[in-house]
């Protein structure tokens, strides 16, 4: 089957705290692992990604983490600040395809 | 800005009528993908093409809905026969690698 699921839908935080947003996926084919951060009235913007040949990858305050074999990936965002405050979906394509199958995102509140 | 633009950003239209989407992709990227998000959702898979050629189509993807890429450059996408259902976002994105996508802005049609 092909599904990403996404926890947790809401997400508050304080200013300076981390914050981390998990994913599942179906798809044992899929082997590219994007984030991307969507701000009211604008489309999705990628923000990280990962191929499957990796674990882990970081971009200053934020990190994505692949564990193939559990089949999941996490974003991590540290020292949060109220600009990272967006909706965030995580995606996965089907494997032998071209569709990219999105979770279902996740709100992120970063309370200053 | 070189980015993927999508026009009209917003539509509302009756019950009944045909609406036609515009998408210009980022002029070296021959992959364009349609999404339909709504509220609430991550974005779902509608159609994929590579240049000209239509690859790939979701099962979403009505008798209703069409869509087209020409000459390989923009591309349309044609709702017949509008239904209150089909409001939503229409996001158009793309790319050079078959990886990272890039979004345009969307387009909110509103069917009343």
């Amino acid at each position: 089957g092909e599904n990403v699921e996404q926890h947790p839908s809401t997400l508050s935080v304080q200013e300076g705290d981390s914050a981390v947003i998990k994913c599942t996926y179906s798809d044992s084919a899929s082997n590219y692992f994007p984030w991307y951060k969507q701000e009211l009235g604008k489309g999705p913007q990628l923000i990280i990604d990962i191929r499957s040949n990796v674990g882990e990858k970081k971009d200053q305050r934020i990190a994505v983490t692949l564990n193939k074999t559990a089949k999941h990936f996490s974003l991590h965002i540290t020292e949060t600040q109220p600009e990272d405050s967006a909706v965030y979906f995580c995606a996965a394509p089907r494997g032998g395809g071209f569709k990219t199958i999105f979770g279902a995102g996740t709100r992120l509140f970063v309370k200053a | 800005d070189t980015g993927v633009s999508q026009d009209p950003r917003h539509k509302i239209t009756k019950r009944g009528q045909n609406v036609t989407f515009r998408c210009d992709p980022i002029s070296e990227h021959n992959r364009l993908y349609w999404y339909r998000q709504t509220l609430g959702q991550g974005p779902e898979f509608l159609t994929y093409f590579q240049n000209e050629a239509q690859l790939e189509k979701s099962r979403l993807l009505s008798d209703r809905f069409s869509a087209e890429r020409p000459k390989g450059s923009f591309s349309t996408l044609e709702i017949q026969r509008t239904e209150q259902g089909d409001s939503a976002m229409y996001l158009c994105a793309s790319s050079f690698t078959g990886y990272e996508q890039y979004f345009g802005p969307g387009t909110r049609l509103t069917v009343t």
